[in-house]
């Protein structure tokens, strides 16, 4: 059973850090492209960032890039998403979901985490 | 980035109705468009992927339809647990975007 399992969300001061973790068990993660994807209290889904499986192709939402570092250890079965300069509009529970290549030609999102939470205040 | 579209933001139906959602991309997206559905405190959950292929395990009372900028999503007969969040997404960029969702009550 294909299962993701996010960690590391808190209470975090404008301006801070935090690093999230997604653990991933039941499928060959090293052969997997990865996303992470956010969701504000009460509002809709914004993708913010994509790893592909060797890690060589990454991309970034306009929001979080340069602040937000996305990586992964295949060794691990691991994602990660480490988040600096963190602002109030950060806030929001972050999903990592898995990335795949459907029998239709485009990419999905297949399987999501349970989600952590993340909020920044002071 | 493109941007999705989705109308209406929210609506009331009555068990047995059959329900449309439209999603519009700003830019001729092929059929690189996914619907999933998202219930309160719950992950999304991967309906339809590239605009009409129902994912595995999906009743078949949901059904999607569109190519190019217009795309829908239809519930032939809903169901007390379809009552829930519907959100589109384009995978045509690399840059991923999601519609605003429709937040679908029973009325």
């Amino acid at each position: 059973e294909v299962q993701l399992m996010e960690s590391g969300g808190g209470l975090v001061q404008p301006g801070g850090s935090l690093r999230l973790s997604c653990a991933a068990s039941g499928f060959s993660f090293s052969i997997y492209s990865m996303n992470w994807v956010r969701q504000a209290p009460g509002r809709g889904l914004e993708w913010v960032s994509y790893i592909s499986s060797s890690s060589s192709t990454i991309y970034y939402a306009d929001s979080v890039k340069g602040r937000f570092t996305i990586s992964r250890d295949n060794a691990k079965n691991s994602l990660y998403l480490q988040m600096n300069s963190l602002r109030d509009e950060d806030t929001g529970v972050y999903y990592c979901a898995r990335d795949h290549n459907s029998f239709g030609g485009d990419r999905v999102l297949d399987y999501w985490g349970q989600g952590t939470l993340l909020t920044v205040s002071s | 980035d493109i941007q999705m579209t989705q109308s209406p933001s929210s609506l009331s139906a009555s068990v047995g109705d059959r329900v449309t959602i439209t999603c519009r991309a700003s830019q001729i997206i092929d059929n690189y468009l996914n619907w999933y559905q998202q219930k309160p405190g719950k992950a999304p959950k991967l309906l339809i992927y590239a605009a009409s292929n129902l994912q595995g395990g999906v009743p078949s009372r949901f059904s999607g339809s569109g190519s190019g900028t217009d795309f829908a999503l239809t519930i032939s007969s809903l169901r007390p647990e379809d009552f829930a969040t519907y959100f589109c997404q384009q995978t045509y960029t690399n840059i991923y975007t999601f519609g605003q969702g429709t937040k679908l009550e029973i009325k």
